[in-house]
Parts: structure tokens; sequence; C-alpha cells
């Protein structure tokens, strides 16, 4: 069984370009999370899915983050345009439905340095 | 309001002698907890979960937790700690599906084991 895949595994770029981080959750989960870890401020929840539609995206720092999940398969985390406070460890994270009683499942995460 | 508390950032144990986490945490609702372990470079690893059946919960790896309501705490324990335990571990406090909606993340605490 594959396991939540992201991609890229790491991303460098410079100040000011956009950034896209990926995410396929397991098959049959219908809630997708998005994470951020840092060590200043530890993982934080930036938005979750449940069937596609985002349910709460309180977490998302500024508008310069956007996510999408166009279908149950595929979810996006765009940075536009991209800061070096934004550099820390993304994860995406799925269950198979909106209970709180369900584990997630993550992926090994994006590294992202913005320089 | 969820709150959820490691009380070490760091724990150094021998190997073959016990391990002991804490972690305390409040919530208005009845929530669902849990603990992960995060290996170096990877994704978070469900170790076990509480979601209000028995208080004492048997996790993978040998690891064991208990819930004990009147201390809002739900520490974890292994009897005799392994080299491969060496990891950051994190208690969770979900209250995902109820009119709260929160997943919470305590800041972790790095275990570290003695040869």
């Amino acid at each position: 069984d594959a396991g939540v895949i992201q991609s890229p595994r790491h991303e460098v770029t410079e100040m000011g370009q956009e950034v896209t981080l990926r995410c396929k959750p397991i098959s049959g989960h219908n809630s997708l999370f998005w994470y951020r870890q840092t060590m200043m401020r530890g993982l934080e929840l930036l938005i979750y899915f449940n069937n596609n539609v985002p349910i709460d995206d309180s977490g998302m720092p500024e508008d310069r983050f956007s996510a999408k999940m166009p279908n149950a398969s595929f979810s996006t985390l765009k940075i536009q345009p991209s800061e070096p406070r934004d550099s820390a460890v993304y994860f995406c994270a799925s269950t198979p439905g909106r209970n709180s009683n369900q584990p997630q499942h993550f992926g090994d995460g994006t590294r992202l340095s913005i320089l | 309001a969820q709150s959820v508390t490691q009380l070490d950032s760091h724990v150094s144990v021998s190997e073959g002698t016990p391990v002991l986490l804490r972690c305390n945490y409040s919530s208005s609702y009845s929530p669902s907890l849990f603990w992960y372990v995060q290996h170096p470079n990877k994704g978070l690893q469900l170790l076990l979960k509480y979601t209000s059946a028995a208080t004492l919960v048997k996790g993978i790896n040998g690891f064991e937790a208990e819930f004990k309501k009147s201390e809002t705490s739900f520490h974890l324990t292994k009897p005799s700690a392994h080299m491969s335990d060496a990891a950051e571990y994190f208690c969770v406090v979900s209250d995902l599906g109820s009119s709260a909606s929160k997943i919470i993340f305590g800041s972790g605490t790095r275990l570290s084991i003695r040869p």
C-alpha cells in the first residue's frame, strides 16, 4: 500500500518566487491536512479538506498561501510570493474520514528553503 | 479551548531502562488523544490512540499510555528503552468532527537513548 506521497522532497528557491507543493493522499481517504513544522513554532495545522472541500483554513498564515484539492487524489499548497520566513518542512496527511478518533497518515514532508 | 503540554522538551535514558514521556491536555469536549513518533527526515507515525474505550492503551513497539481524566494526563511509557526509540514524540489532542473541530500538537519531546 502506498502511503501519502509528497513532492518535491526538497525545494530551494529565491524569495519572491512561486512555490507549489504537491500531495497525493492514500487512496480512499477523504480528509487531507497540510501542516508546517518549524523549530520556533513546532507543528501547525494550516488547512484541512474533507471530500475535497476546505473545512478549516484558519491556520493559513496569510494571503500569500493558498491550497486546493481539485480531486480526491491530489492537493497543492502554493506560496506566492515566497519569503525567507516561509522556510520550513511542510507535511501532508490524510485520514479515512472526518472524525476525531481516526489517526492521520503522514507523508515524509517537503523541506522548503527560501533564500 | 484545547491545549496540549508536553512537560519535557528532552528526555535521556539508558538503553534497557524505562521511558516516561509526559503529556497534559485540556479540552472542552471528549477528545481523542494520540501519540506520534517522528524519526529524522520522516513524517509522523502513529504510536497509539485513545478514543474513550480502555484507559490503558497499547501501541506499537512496546509503548503504552494511560488516560487519566482526573489528572488530564496521557503519559507515554515503555518498560525498556531500545536504541531505535531515539526520536521526537508528539502528543496530540483532536476534536475534529465536533463543533470545536481542532487538532493540536504538543511541542514535542526529544528522546535520547544512552548505550
